[in-house]
């Protein structure tokens, strides 16, 4: 947990910008992809998810953006704040098993 | 609160000693999951139970048991037989068919001495 960051692609943003964090995926077939963050020392916590059949979902201060063409998924936050600071992961579920990318680490500056 | 509890947070082990792994969940789901997560990488499935009595090997199974005698229980040995046991390790539990929508615990950081 506290070291999962390490080695990661990190992204170090100032609070108040946006952040927009990638990930590829592998499974053409998935239905079904969910963003997770990781703060240092915790279990992943669910963020957003969307459906293969849309190509963009919004909540509260986040957008995931999906792209099936190139297999391409996205995570928008607005106004990032110093608690955004963590490990994100994106997963994949494909014959009802989740796939976890390998995560980015965000970095809020004040 | 409905919750998942992991049991240890910090579990040390000596080399060649089994040690288990404890996940409880009072939110009445049926599947339940372990991950492993190492620095730099993403999870990784071990086992999943999708219903009492029954389990199925994940991705990397090899050196690891569990069992899962209740619904609310699913505890991870980590044997002998594991080489690289150092590692974070997640549980989750979800609805069964909506594996998408688990619940994480807060993990067990477990070292080899």
């Amino acid at each position: 947990g506290e070291s999962v960051g390490l080695h990661l692609p990190t992204l170090s943003v100032q609070e108040g910008d946006n952040s927009i964090i990638n990930c590829a995926y592998s499974n053409s077939a998935s239905d079904y992809f969910i963003w997770y963050k990781q703060e240092s020392g915790k279990g992943p916590q669910f963020i957003i998810d969307i459906r293969s059949n849309m190509d963009k979902r919004q909540g509260q201060r986040v957008t995931v953006l999906l792209n099936k063409t190139v297999k391409h998924l996205s995570l928008q936050i607005a106004a990032t704040q110093p608690g955004d600071s963590a490990v994100y992961f994106c997963a994949e579920r494909g014959n009802n098993r989740l796939a976890f990318g390998k995560g980015n680490q965000v970095v809020v500056i004040p | 609160d409905g919750g998942i509890t992991q049991s240890p947070k910090y579990l040390f082990r000596k080399e060649g000693q089994n040690v288990t792994l404890s996940c409880e969940q009072n939110l009445n789901h049926d599947a339940m999951y372990w991950y492993r997560q190492d620095p730099g990488q993403g999870l990784r499935l071990i086992y999943y139970s999708q219903i009492v009595n029954d389990f199925q090997k994940g991705d990397i199974a090899e050196g690891y048991s569990v069992s899962r005698e209740k619904k609310e229980s699913f505890p991870l040995t980590v044997t002998s037989a594991q080489k690289n046991p150092t590692a974070f390790y997640l549980c989750a539990s979800s609805i069964v068919g909506r594996s998408a929508e688990a619940f994480f615990g807060q993990g067990t950081r477990l070292t080899v001495v």
